[in-house]
C-alpha cells in the first residue's frame, strides 16, 4: 500500500544552519505531496505542497521539490531560526483513493538552538 | 477565532468509560476526518465523512464510532475506553474545490489519557 518514510529525528541544528529533512514515498499513480508542521501544543499546519512531478512547493523560506524519478519530497531551508523548532510531517494524498485521506510519515522533530 | 475547534483539549478517563470528542468547523467544508497520533507513528485515520449521510471507516476504526450531526460537526466516541486508546486525536476538514480538494485543515487536538 501507499506509504511515506521520513528520516528519524530529532534533528538538532544551530541557528542559521542549513536544514534538510528527507522524505520518500511509495504510491500508485501520481500523488499530491505535502509538508505539515506541528508547533508545540498545536495542531498540524500545512507548510507547503506539490501536486505534480517537478513542482516546487515553498513557504516561509522552506522548499521541497516533487521528484518522481526518486519518489522523494525532501524539505529544505537555507537558514533555520529558533522559531522553526517543531515536528515536521511529510504526507501524501493518493489520487486513486476516494477517501482523499492523507498518509503521513512518522514525523521528524527539529530543534534549533540559539 | 479558529476555523476548526475541538473539545475537550485534554481528558483523563478510566478504562471502560464512554468518551465523546467533539469537532466543529466554520470553513464550510464537506469532508471531515478523525485521526489519532501516536509517538513514532505519525497520524492514522480513524473515520471520515463526506457529508451528514456518508460515514466511512478508516484504517483503525475498531473501538471507535462517529456521528456527523451537521455539516459543521463531527464527533468521535469511544464506547468503552481502553489504555491503548491513549493518544492525541485530531479532527481535520477539507473542501471540494479543485484547487484544494486534498488539502486538509486541522484542529488543535485532544489529548486523551485512559487509565
Amino acid at each position: 500500500g501507499d506509504s511515506v518514510t521520513q528520516m528519524e529525528g530529532p534533528v538538532t541544528l544551530s541557528e542559521e544552519a542549513f536544514l534538510t529533512i528527507n522524505c520518500t514515498y511509495t504510491a500508485t499513480g501520481y500523488p499530491s505531496l505535502f509538508w505539515y508542521v506541528q508547533y508545540p501544543g498545536e495542531g498540524l499546519q500545512l507548510l507547503l505542497k506539490a501536486t505534480k512531478a517537478d513542482d516546487k512547493g515553498s513557504n516561509k523560506g522552506f522548499e521541497a521539490t516533487y521528484r518522481k524519478e526518486t519518489t522523494s519530497f525532501h524539505l529544505e531551508k537555507g537558514s533555520v531560526q529558533v522559531s522553526d523548532s517543531a515536528v515536521y510531517f511529510c504526507a501524501l494524498s493518493a489520487p486513486v483513493d476516494s477517501s482523499y485521506k492523507l498518509i503521513f510519515g512518522s514525523g521528524t522533530r527539529l530543534l534549533v538552538r540559539p | 477565532d479558529a476555523d476548526v475547534t475541538q473539545t475537550p483539549r485534554n481528558r483523563i478517563t478510566k478504562t471502560g468509560k464512554r468518551i465523546m470528542l467533539e469537532c466543529s468547523q466554520t470553513k464550510g467544508h464537506d469532508r471531515m476526518y478523525w485521526y489519532r497520533q501516536d509517538p513514532g507513528l505519525g497520524l492514522r485515520l480513524i473515520y471520515y465523512s463526506f457529508d451528514v449521510k456518508d460515514i466511512n471507516k478508516g484504517e483503525i476504526s475498531d473501538g471507535y464510532s462517529v456521528s456527523r450531526q451537521a455539516q459543521a460537526k463531527f464527533s468521535l466516541s469511544l464506547e468503552s475506553a481502553i489504555p491503548n486508546q491513549t493518544a492525541l486525536y485530531f479532527c481535520a476538514t477539507s473542501g471540494t474545490g479543485t484547487s484544494s480538494y486534498n488539502e486538509q485543515f486541522f484542529g488543535p487536538g485532544t489529548r486523551l489519557t485512559v487509565l
